[in-house]
């Protein structure tokens, strides 16, 4: 099964600034890709899917990126504010759908 | 609100009890999951119904038992759990089986149930 890496833990940025999330994968490449977002106490909601032939999507200030070469997925926030605080899971096709363990994002004001 | 609702939202549970998770989906999906979520590690699929079968069963101990009486209402049953087992319990859903290459349906999860054996 693929063993799906998301960057550190925890990322902690000024209001304004671009946070950039990076989702790596080890084997096969997945027909999709998908993230999330997960606030405390709360389930994941779904913000955005990538397929293999796309290289990116956009959805208001957020982008996603999709490298089948390099085996990455690169989702962006671009002009962050505090509300974007929470946790961001990728998940992809893995015969089932198969989660990272999530980068912590928080937006300092 | 997400369309998926879990109850109860907390649970205290001694090894010995026994105790149900009940989740109930209004988005008309035809597919529904129960995940585990463990501080710091990624969502762990334990069971998957599709039209009322299950279909996937992810070497879950028997400790655990599910049941989708229809396409809107999934349950986890629970008996004599360790403490290892305390986590949050998330219940999910999507239009059609996801993780299968022909479909790419989004989850639509509930706010999950925080479970602790004690």
């Amino acid at each position: 099964s693929q063993k799906i890496e998301q960057n550190s833990e925890a990322l902690n940025i000024q209001e304004g600034k671009t946070a950039t999330l990076t989702c790596n994968y080890t084997n096969y490449s997945p027909a999709y890709l998908q993230w999330y977002r997960q606030d405390p106490g709360r389930g994941p909601v779904f913000l955005l899917l990538i397929r293999e032939n796309e290289k990116e999507k956009r959805k208001e200030r957020l982008k996603v990126t999709f490298d089948t070469t390099l085996k990455q997925s690169l989702f962006h926030i671009t002009a962050s504010q505090p509300a974007d605080s929470a946790t961001y899971l990728c998940a992809l096709d893995d015969y089932k759908l198969s989660f990272g363990a999530g980068t912590t994002v928080t937006v300092r004001a | 609100e997400t369309g998926v609702t879990q109850t109860p939202r907390h649970l205290v549970m001694g090894m010995t009890n026994k105790k149900s998770l009940k989740c109930e989906q209004h988005l008309g999906h035809n597919a529904m999951y129960w995940y585990k979520q463990s501080a710091k590690k990624p969502l762990e699929l334990m069971f998957v119904y599709s039209l009322e079968e299950r279909v996937e069963n992810n070497s879950v101990p028997s400790r655990f038992s599910p049941e989708c009486p229809n396409s809107s209402h999934l349950f986890l049953h629970l008996h004599t759990l360790q403490p290892e087992d305390s986590a949050l319990y998330l219940c999910a859903s999507s239009q059609e089986l996801t993780g299968l290459s022909s479909y790419n349906s989004p989850l639509h999860f509930g706010n999950g149930t925080r479970l602790t054996v004690t």
